[in-house]
């Protein structure tokens, strides 16, 4: 049973283009969740989704940021127009349950602004 | 807002010696978790504590779910190389039972 897969591991993007990191939850698991680590920090919530739902984004930037969960599909965390300050590791996360204390994280894609 | 401490920052240990680290709140917490990141990795959860009062071992590791339920602690017994990475303390905020809150983590290094 493969682990959360995500994709790509590194992404290095000029500023103002768009990064599109992805994330494959485990097998039977309908909810997913988007956190971001800033260097030397702990991870912060940025999302919760279900399928097809946007169930929390309060932790998420209003402007640039935006995500899905399609029905078929993996998640995406898309950043448009990025900015220095948007390099960070981005982790997502897939649970069975409608909570994140059991949920499963995934390797992460290291985003890193020029 | 909630928030968690963790102490200390960082640590050199001598291989075969016991670490102890610390996580503290202002708040009350339901649930403490602990969890491992190594380089270039995701956290790995090491122990989910749900109870006040409740300790809870995972091999050489336990950890102690705090009375007040607004601290917990990691121990870890006979360190080996491979324990060095990062030791987060988490937990879910008091709204919410999925948006889980990180300490900014204690980095554990052994020397050999």
């Amino acid at each position: 049973n493969a682990g959360v897969m995500q994709n790509p591991r590194h992404l290095v993007r000029r500023r103002g283009q768009e990064a599109r990191l992805r994330c494959s939850p485990m097998k039977g698991h309908s909810h997913v969740y988007w956190y971001r680590q800033l260097p030397e920090e702990g991870l912060k919530f940025m999302v919760y989704l279900q399928k097809e739902n946007i169930i929390d984004e309060s932790g998420m930037p209003k402007e640039r940021f935006s995500a899905e969960f399609p029905k078929e599909g993996p998640s995406i965390l898309r950043i448009q127009q990025v900015v220095r300050g948007d390099s960070a590791a981005y982790f997502c996360a897939s649970s069975i349950y409608a909570q994140g204390v059991e949920a499963f994280f995934g390797q992460g894609t290291r985003l890193t602004v020029v | 807002g909630q928030q968690l401490n963790q102490s200390p920052q960082s640590m050199f240990i001598q291989e075969g010696e016991d670490v102890s680290m610390n996580c503290t709140s202002s708040s009350i917490f339901n649930t403490w978790l602990w969890y491992k990141q190594d380089p270039g990795e995701g956290p790995v959860l090491l122990i989910a504590l749900y109870k006040a009062g409740e300790l809870t071992s995972n091999g050489r590791l336990t950890a102690q779910f705090g009375i007040t339920r607004k601290d917990s602690f990691l121990n870890i017994s006979a360190s080996i190389p491979s324990d060095v990475g990062i030791y987060f303390c988490a937990g879910p905020l008091m709204d919410s039972s999925y948006k889980l809150i990180f300490g900014s983590g204690t980095r554990l290094l052994v020397r050999p």
